[in-house]
């Protein structure tokens, strides 16, 4: 593995299941952030994680829930799909949280929910 | 409210300059980054101002003023390449992004 990757590429999922997209990144970064990108908007913070053990909420959490309980991994879980939840989702991580921390984006999951 | 705005579109030539504007208003203020995006790719950054002034890499340039909540980033020489949407994005008091919508800027020969 080569910086941060992110599972599946693309989803169609059917409302109402459960979801749960994986992210993992191996430069040990201590921050790691979910975002989704929407035509016309910028991109919003779902949660975030400034270490390992910790999480919490951004700008847009309804619906979604994460977990950190390593460095690498900080996967989010749709509990329950509706269709506004469809967009493209971004994984990130940062050295650390603040500063002039650049952030490193995974590839992205393209998920439907019909 | 926090708030970033960023033109929707822009247009320039290959081998020209081209000056993409951001304003922001943020609950505190950490720095301002931009970010180049590819259609169906991931966000790559670009550039980091915290400080008012220019700070110049290669053919981009990243320039600030806190003062007046407003940043450009400058393309010089521009390449078919560089036909990207650019992010803005600020850094608020609880070292949280908040992006502007982007500007998609296209090269034309």
């Amino acid at each position: 593995i080569a910086g941060i990757t992110q599972a599946p590429t693309s989803q169609i999922l059917a409302a109402g299941r459960r979801m749960t997209l994986r992210c993992t990144q191996d430069m040990r970064h201590n921050a790691m952030y979910w975002y989704r990108q929407d035509l016309g908007l910028g991109l919003r913070l779902i949660h975030y994680s400034n270490t390992a053990g910790t999480t919490g909420k951004g700008e847009v959490p309804d619906g979604y829930s994460v977990s950190r309980a390593n460095t690498d991994d900080f996967p989010l879980t749709l509990a329950s799909a509706v269709p506004s939840q469809t967009s493209v989702y971004f994984c990130a991580s940062s050295e650390t949280a603040g500063g002039d921390n650049e952030q490193f984006f995974g590839p992205g999951t393209r998920l439907t929910v019909l | 409210g926090q708030n970033i705005d960023q033109p929707t579109e822009m247009t320039a030539t290959e081998g020209a300059i081209v000056q993409i504007n951001c304003t922001y208003q943020t609950s505190g203020f950490n720095g301002l980054f931009w970010y180049q995006q590819h259609a169906g790719e991931a966000p790559t950054f670009l550039s980091y101002n915290v400080l008012d002034g220019l700070e110049e890499k290669g053919r981009f340039s990243s320039f600030l003023s806190r003062s007046k909540g407003y940043s450009y980033l400058l393309l010089k020489e521009l390449q078919m390449k560089d036909s990207a949407s650019y992010l803005c994005a600020a850094m608020d008091s609880n070292y949280q992004l908040i992006w502007g919508a982007g500007t998609k800027l296209i090269i034309k020969p």
